[in-house]
C-alpha cells in the first residue's frame, strides 16, 4: 500500500528565507503526487501535481517540487519566504481510484 | 463555479444526538470524498464515491457512521448516536475520474463539536 512520510511536523523560516519541506513516499505503482496547502479554519487547496512528464513541478504561490524517483522524494521548495505562506502543508500519493494517502502535514512559520 | 459546498459550517451538539452533514460536490465531478481531521489523527478517508456508488469504506470507524450519495449533485454523513469522541473537523472533496488521477476539491469543512 502506498504512504508518504513528512519529515518534520513544523518548520520556522525567517520571512525571505528558503523553504524546504520534505516527502518521502512508497508506492507499488508509478506514483501521483500532490502538495496541498491549508490555512487556518480553511479546507485544503491543491499546490501542484506530479503525473507524469517533467520532473520538476512548479505551483501556484512560487512553490515548486521535484519528483527524484530514486529517492522516492517529492520535497516542496519555495525561494522566498513570504509572512502570507504560513500554513499546514500536506504531501499525498494517488491511490487506485482517484484515492489520496495523506503524510501527516508540516506547518510551516515564517518570523518576520 | 461554487466549488464544492459543506453545510453546516459549524456544529455543537451533544453526546447522543443525531448529526448530518452535507455536501454538494462540483458540478460534473463523478468522485466525492469524506474525510475526518483531528490533530491526533491527522486526515483520515471516511468512505469516497464514483458516480454515485460506495467504493471504499474501509475508513469508516463504526457502524454509527453512515454515509449517502443520492445523486450526483448531494452527499450526506451521518452519525448517530454521537459522541465526544467524534469531534473533528468533516471535509468533503470531490474530483473527476477519468484517465489518470485527477485534483481533489475540497470544502471549507465542518467543525463538529460534540459536549
Amino acid at each position: 500500500a502506498q504512504s508518504v512520510t513528512q519529515l518534520g511536523s513544523h518548520v520556522s523560516v525567517s520571512e525571505g528565507a528558503l523553504v524546504l519541506l520534505r516527502c518521502n513516499y512508497s508506492s507499488s505503482v508509478p506514483p501521483y503526487l500532490f502538495w496541498y496547502v491549508q490555512y487556518p479554519n480553511q479546507g485544503l487547496q491543491l499546490l501542484l501535481k506530479y503525473t507524469t512528464g517533467a520532473t520538476l513541478v512548479k505551483g501556484i504561490n512560487g512553490f515548486e517540487a521535484e519528483f527524484k524517483k530514486s529517492e522516492t522524494s517529492f520535497h516542496l521548495t519555495t525561494p522566498s519566504a513570504h509572512m502570507s505562506d504560513a500554513a499546514e502543508y500536506f504531501c499525498a500519493v494517488s491511490e487506485v481510484g482517484n484515492k489520496l494517502v495523506f503524510g501527516a502535514g508540516t506547518i510551516l512559520r515564517v518570523k518576520s | 463555479d461554487a466549488g464544492v459546498i459543506q453545510s453546516p459550517r459549524h456544529e455543537v451538539t451533544e453526546m447522543g444526538q443525531e448529526v448530518t452533514l452535507r455536501c454538494k460536490p462540483i458540478s460534473g465531478h463523478n468522485s466525492l470524498f469524506w474525510y475526518r481531521q483531528t490533530m491526533m489523527r491527522g486526515l483520515e478517508l471516511l468512505i469516497y464515491f464514483n458516480n454515485n456508488v460506495p467504493i471504499d469504506d474501509s475508513g469508516m470507524p463504526e457502524d454509527r457512521f453512515s454515509a449517502k450519495m443520492p445523486n450526483a449533485s448531494f452527499s450526506t454523513l451521518k452519525i448517530q448516536p454521537s459522541e465526544p469522541r467524534d469531534s473533528a473537523v468533516y471535509f468533503c472533496a470531490s474530483s473527476f475520474l477519468g484517465q489518470g488521477v485527477d485534483t481533489q476539491y475540497f470544502g471549507p469543512g465542518t467543525r463538529l463539536t460534540v459536549l
